[in-house]
């Protein structure tokens, strides 16, 4: 069982739609961090989180350390927000690197 | 623009050759981080540099080594290169201050043959 899970791990939707992607993981963290990765390769951060709730312009990231999940939504989805979104945690045993998901692959149709 | 750059951006090699990819770090982060991703994979944690000395690997052969400078700029190098080390080369650059979060480069795709 992979540390890091990711669901679903391809999304369709239409354009407007409201889009929800989840992370569960299994180890102790310091930090969550949702990045997303267009075709080409480069990685983008979009929130880091250890707690709570953050929203920036469209996009809302929550997480609960209790049950040790996660969830990344998007509103008013656009053809431009097309891409993999992957779910990365930082473990707290030192050296802080990133775990990953394998990603969801989200396709937004005009 | 996250201020991280990596060198190059695409590269092919021929099997049992040896390369270095490079990355400068974003303005004030002292670690880097250097990750394998393979075809419709998740990125994989090769190891980390803070301050000029590893710290942290993941499980990845000798062959797989790296240097950071005092400008905390870093290397990967690869020797005896496999076909299966095909892939796209990640770098992050964060700071040891509390806060993790990370800047990624754009990457080096890397193609042996």
């Amino acid at each position: 069982k992979n540390e890091v899970e990711q669901s679903p791990q391809n999304l369709t939707a239409q354009e407007g739609e409201f889009i929800t992607i989840n992370c569960s993981y299994s180890v102790g963290i310091s930090a969550l961090h949702w990045l997303q990765q267009h075709p080409g390769g480069g990685i983008v951060s979009l929130f880091m989180l250890s707690s709570g709730k953050k929203k920036h312009g469209r996009l809302i990231a929550t997480i609960n350390i209790q049950e040790k999940h996660s969830s990344l939504h998007i509103t008013a989805s656009h053809p431009r927000d097309s891409a993999v979104y992957i779910c990365a945690v930082a473990s707290n045993f030192g050296n802080e690197k990133l775990t990953f998901g394998t990603g969801t692959r989200l396709t937004i149709i005009p | 623009e996250t201020g991280v750059t990596q060198s190059p951006t695409h590269l092919i090699k021929t099997r049992g050759q040896q390369v270095t990819l490079r990355c400068s770090s974003q303005s004030g982060h002292n670690t880097v981080s250097w990750y394998q991703q393979a075809l419709g994979q998740g990125p994989q944690f090769i190891f980390q540099y803070y301050r000029e000395e590893e710290n942290g690997r993941g499980n990845f052969p000798p062959r797989f080594s790296g240097l950071q400078f005092p400008n905390y700029s870093s290397e990967l190098n690869v020797n005896a290169l496999e076909l299966d080390d095909s892939a796209l080369y990640l770098c992050a650059s964060s700071s040891k201050t509390g806060s993790t979060e990370a800047f990624f480069g754009q990457g080096t795709r890397l193609t042996v043959v």
